[in-house]
């Protein structure tokens, strides 16, 4: 069962503008959001989280955003580097019950000089 | 502080043949987590430890099987290897399990059948 869905397998955009990307969940239990960076050959590395009673974190050029009605997701990034281009994924976990995290499929953003 | 240790980086195994994947997770950090990355599937969930205990597998055949060590140290093990299991595995650590904080990963450990 795919909890988390991200539609989008990948996304170009020229740097200094803004990546936005999506992320779609079915599961309302979930109590957390969290956004990984993975380069090729290393592991992802945690970007930024967000706690379900809230709808926004910001992080410096990271934002993100929770609609919890949609039960969507996103995450902003504003300006975009170069070195912003790699496969971002998100995750979520419902506290304490299942002792796990449910991860998309998966963006890969590309950001063009 | 070493992060997560994954041995090896690259296996080839040939199809029926079993293999052991090995992670040492960040000193002090009990709970390890065990994900495949295929392309297109993106992370999936294999099974997460803490205190040397399975505390939750996700829906991967009996053929996969892991185990914790004292130290925390974490093995999975893949017997009868097939085709499909050419994946990219992940090994998560944490101090107590899945948080808003997130899971320190591995390099992965590439694995190849043919």
């Amino acid at each position: 069962d795919q909890q988390v869905k991200q539609n989008s397998p990948s996304l170009s955009v020229q740097e200094g503008r803004i990546s936005i990307l999506n992320c779609d969940y079915t599961n309302s239990m979930f109590d957390y959001f969290l956004w990984y960076k993975k380069y090729p050959a290393e592991g992802p590395t945690f970007l930024i989280s967000i706690s379900s009673i809230k709808d926004k974190n910001e992080d410096g050029r990271f934002t993100v955003f929770l609609n919890k009605s949609a039960k969507h997701l996103s995450l902003h990034i504003v300006p975009s580097q170069p070195g912003d281009s790699a496969v971002y994924f998100c995750a979520a976990s419902e506290e304490g019950n299942n002792n796990d995290m449910r991860f998309g499929a998966g963006t890969r953003l590309t950001v063009k000089p | 502080k070493a992060g997560v240790t994954q041995t090896p980086r690259y296996l080839i195994k040939t199809r029926g043949q079993q293999v052991t994947l090995s992670c040492s997770p960040i000193s002090g950090h009990r709970s390890v987590s065990w994900y495949q990355q295929t392309p297109g599937q993106g992370l999936q969930f294999l099974f997460e430890y803490f205190s040397e205990t399975q505390r939750n597998k996700g829906n991967f055949p009996g053929r996969f099987s892991g185990r914790q060590f004292s130290n925390s140290r974490s093995e999975m093990n893949v017997s009868t290897l097939e085709l499909g299991d050419s994946a990219l595995y992940l090994c998560a650590s944490s101090l107590t399990g899945p948080s808003i904080y997130g899971y320190t990963f591995g390099s992965g450990t590439r694995l190849t059948v043919v």
